[in-house]
């Protein structure tokens, strides 16, 4: 059973890079029919998508994070991770790793991590 | 990229059909069959109920429907149930390997 499981700070200070890491347990982080992707949820507010990507490819971004996020695959660790540059209290969130079908184009994500509330403040 | 159009709010009673809709533009819903829709429950993570319009995954109940006219999407759930109460969120690809989510929709089960 596929398992996703985001870690990292809980706190960052503005102007700085938030860094967190996503675990997957349970199938391949190598598959052919599947992207890696992070989302965020700012508190009571809506999902918002940062980013995917895959094994062997191109990251993709959010037009309006893409000079500041990062999101890289190792996969020797079975690991997606994500930077943040830059960050403000609007970065202020719930962050969600997540797999992503991409059979012809990345779309839906059937599988959720729990998340990791990033708080940005000094 | 801007983010998908939906009410902020919809209810029904058990028993119930209720819809939601998801308006996007000519650039995301109107051109590609690649909506999703999202189930979440308070303090959870989002679970996909609706892929490629109207395809549900394995264990969603066929009481939740999936179509589109146009620009605007919709989930239809039928025979509501009190524990469909949630928020419902739309997803669509939105060119260039990007995809776009809808604001959220709060279903109260009254």
């Amino acid at each position: 059973q596929l398992q996703l499981q985001e870690s990292g700070p809980g706190l960052v200070k503005p102007s700085e890079t938030l860094s967190l890491t996503c675990i997957v347990s349970g199938d391949s982080i190598s598959s052919d029919y599947y992207y890696w992707g992070w989302i965020r949820q700012s508190p009571g507010k809506g999902l918002e998508w940062i980013g995917s990507i895959y094994d062997g490819g191109s990251a993709f971004y959010n037009p309006s994070l893409k000079s500041r996020a990062t999101v890289s695959l190792d996969t020797s660790k079975m690991q997606l991770s994500l930077k943040l540059s830059s960050v403000t209290a609007a970065d202020t969130a719930l962050y969600y790793c997540a797999r992503q079908g991409w059979r012809p184009v990345p779309k839906d994500f059937d599988n959720w991590g729990q998340g990791r509330l990033v708080t940005v403040s000094s | 990229q801007s983010a998908l159009t939906q009410p902020r709010s919809v209810s029904g009673s058990p028993g119930q059909s209720v819809a939601i809709s998801c308006t996007g533009t000519s650039s995301d819903v109107g051109v590609y069959n690649f909506v999703s829709w999202y189930q979440q429950h308070p303090g959870k993570a989002p679970k996909l109920m609706i892929y490629d319009v109207t395809k549900r995954p394995s264990g969603v109940p066929d009481r939740f429907s999936g179509s589109k006219s146009g620009n605007t999407a919709s989930l239809t759930i039928s025979g509501l149930q009190a524990d469909d109460e949630a928020d419902y969120y739309c997803c669509s690809y939105a060119d260039t390997n990007t995809v776009v989510f809808g604001g959220g929709t709060k279903l109260t089960v009254l």
